[in-house]
């Protein structure tokens, strides 16, 4: 009865492909996020979607296009990928953003690595 | 421009100990922290947070302080276990709604037995 799960787990692919991701959670949330793990390890925020509606857009490449068909669901595309784009990809859900007070559960991340 | 820094890279502790973590921040608009805990090839686990309008949180062995003035805050775990060994992340949110986290870089946390 995971909470937020990803899938894949892994994801080794080549530069210039398409890939998605897909998240789902079944806490109820209506808040859901895609966050980058860099590197240097750093967890940065992405995007976010309310309700299938969306509410942070960080500076990202158009490459990436969240797709949120219901509020348990919050996949992330990316377009020609490049190598800079290896990382690991965290998904996370809250409840509503009506407070900030919430915190937020995370998948146990994606490793996408670029050929 | 980091807006929320843990300069410790590492930390290791005996098993019974007081395991002190440290995280700074420079927007003093920030209105909410939180910490998680992160094992390899999982997912940060929530594990406590503060608002803003208190000072100090606290939870069975876990324990944060916050220092407004200072923008810093610390998380106290005691007694410290060999469980209790991963990488500690902070975060902050704030102002407004947005749920937008900001982390910092992690702190790795080692109890020894």
């Amino acid at each position: 009865d995971t909470a937020v799960s990803q899938t894949p787990k892994y994801l080794v692919t080549q530069m210039g492909n398409d890939k998605s991701i897909k998240c789902e959670q079944n806490l109820g949330h209506d808040t859901m996020y895609w966050y980058k793990q860099d590197s240097k390890k750093f967890l940065k925020i992405m995007f976010s979607y309310n309700n299938k509606e969306l509410i942070i857009n960080e500076t990202v490449p158009n490459r990436f296009s969240p797709k949120s068909p219901d509020k348990a669901h919050l996949n992330l595309h990316i377009n020609s990928l490049e190598l800079g784009d290896s990382a690991v990809y965290f998904c996370a859900s809250s409840h509503n953003t009506g407070s900030s007070n919430q915190p937020q559960h995370f998948g146990d991340g994606t490793r996408l690595s670029i050929l | 421009d980091q807006q929320v820094k843990q300069n410790s890279p590492s930390l290791s502790v005996q098993e019974g100990r007081i395991s002190i973590l440290n995280c700074d921040y420079t927007n003093s608009m920030f209105d909410y922290f939180l910490w998680y805990k992160k094992y390899p090839a999982e997912g940060p686990t929530f594990l406590i947070s503060i608002s803003s309008i208190k000072d100090k949180n606290e939870d069975g062995r876990f324990t944060v302080f916050l220092n407004k003035s200072a923008k810093h805050l610390s998380l106290h775990i005691v007694p410290s276990q060999p469980g209790d060994s991963a990488v500690y992340f902070c975060a902050a949110s704030g102002p407004g709604n947005t749920g937008k986290l900001i982390f910092g870089q992690g702190t790795t946390l080692q109890v020894k037995p």
